[in-house]
């Protein structure tokens, strides 16, 4: 069965960073397009990032753009959320989803983690 | 960017009701549609994509419909285990305003 495990979450004060992991199991992670949704408390879900199966193609939500960075190593079935920059509004939990197709991204998610909770306070 | 709207935002109703949530795109986005369910604190999961697909192990009193701009998802009879907040997305491009803001079904 699939599992996405996310981790690394955490308070961070504003300007500060943080690493998220999230480890895979159960698919040929490198055959597939994963992203980070994140959902501000009592708010919505809000796609953050995406990178394709092989890492070369990365794609960034205005908001995060030039703070985050998205990357994945193959080898060992991890995604991560590079956060730097952080201010309050990134307050968020943070989940990383499975897009469901293995052709040309993107596709609806199939598989989500239970997401870790980012905080961003002084 | 497309922007996705879901209404209503709140929705009250009973068991056995059938109930009915819209989702517009700001511009066409196909049958590239995707419906989540999500209940508190827990991640999202999903129910329909492509529009209209059911997703394995979706109860059948689930529904989606439409293409282009307009989409609805319909509960044919509302069980206890339905109440929860209900989110489309498309999935036709990346863009920030990819989900829409949620639609909120709660007991009458």
């Amino acid at each position: 069965e699939v599992q996405l495990l996310e981790s690394g979450g955490g308070l961070a004060q504003p300007g500060g960073s943080l690493r998220l992991s999230c480890a895979a199991s159960g698919f040929t992670f490198s055959s597939y397009a994963m992203s980070w949704v994140r959902q501000a408390p009592g708010r919505g879900l809000e796609w953050v990032s995406t990178v394709f199966g092989g890492g070369g193609s990365t794609y960034y939500a205005d908001s995060v753009k030039g703070r985050f960075t998205i990357y994945r190593d193959n080898s060992k079935s991890t995604l991560f959320l590079q956060m730097n920059s952080l201010s309050v509004e990134d307050t968020a939990v943070y989940f990383c989803a499975k897009e469901a197709g293995t052709a040309v991204p993107p596709y609806h998610f199939d598989w989500w983690g239970q997401g870790t909770l980012v905080t961003v306070s002084s | 960017d497309i922007q996705m709207t879901q209404s209503p935002s709140t929705l009250s109703a009973s068991v056995g009701d059938r109930v009915t949530i819209t989702c517009r795109a700001s511009q066409s986005v196909g049958t590239w549609l995707a419906w989540y369910q999500q209940k508190p604190g827990k991640a999202p999961k999903t129910l329909i994509c492509r529009a209209s697909s059911l997703e394995s192990g979706v109860p059948s009193r689930f529904s989606g419909s439409g293409s282009g701009t307009e989409f609805t998802l319909t509960i044919s009879s509302l069980q206890p285990d339905d109440f929860a907040t209900y989110y489309c997305q498309q999935y036709e491009t990346y863009s920030p305003g990819a989900f829409g803001q949620g639609t909120k079904v709660e007991i009458k």
